[in-house]
């Protein structure tokens, strides 16, 4: 089955530095990538998502690129604030209905230092 | 717009008690519905996967089981807790028809005791 590898398990950075959280997959099935951010004791947000047939997307400070070659996906945050402090998580599925089983990293804690 | 309510938000269950969590979805017809339990540290691991009323995918063997009684409405139960059943368990929802997208609950926080 599909497996999905985060790193860095933490990432501390100053504020308006930029912060970029790597994953890998490991099943060539999967297209669709979403990234959610959780803060403590809350549910996760999606933040941003890709599908494969795109490259890279772009929303305000926060874009995700995909290498469908190579396996791995990324989340770069640009001029980050403290209130991006949260835990991030990539996820990957092979499609919606009941192959649109979400596989999760094990998350990323991500603090911006002001 | 879509809303998803879990309850409660907090529980603390001494080991070998029955347990039920609730989750219902507001704004939408005929969804996905999904449970996920998040251990301390942890990624997220899916338990339970909904696709209708009465149909329900286990992911992994346990001490768990869920429910969908209503189309909205989504539940996990278990007969006798474990102390490995502690975690926060989270509810999510994606659009019938081949939805990529899932949106999460605020989730429960389970403490066995």
């Amino acid at each position: 089955g599909e497996n999905v590898e985060q790193h860095p398990s933490t990432l501390s950075v100053q504020e308006g530095d930029s912060a970029v959280i790597k994953c890998t997959y490991s099943d060539s099935a999967s297209n669709y990538f979403p990234w959610y951010k959780q803060e403590l004791g809350k549910g996760p947000q999606l933040i941003i998502d890709i599908r494969s047939n795109v490259g890279e997307k772009k929303d305000q400070r926060i874009a995700v690129t995909l290498n469908k070659t190579a396996k791995h996906f990324s989340l770069h945050i640009t001029e980050t604030q403290p209130e991006d402090s949260a835990v991030y998580f990539c996820a990957a599925s092979m499609g919606g209905g009941s192959q649109g089983n979400l596989i999760f990293g094990k998350g990323t804690k991500l603090s911006v230092k002001p | 717009s879509q809303t998803i309510h879990q309850w409660p938000a907090t529980l603390v269950q001494p080991v070998g008690s029955p347990l039920s969590l609730e989750c219902t979805v507001e704004g939408t017809s005929n969804p996905n519905l999904y449970w996920y339990r998040q251990a301390a540290g942890r990624g997220l691991q899916l338990l339970f996967y909904s696709v209708g009323i009465g149909q329900i995918s286990s992911e992994v063997p346990q001490n768990l089981s869920a429910s969908r009684p209503q189309d909205r409405q989504f539940i996990l139960s278990s007969k006798k807790l474990l102390l490995s059943d502690s975690g926060f368990y989270l509810c999510a929802w994606s659009r019938w028809g081949g939805s990529y997208e899932q949106y999460f609950g605020p989730g429960t926080r389970l403490t066995v005791t």
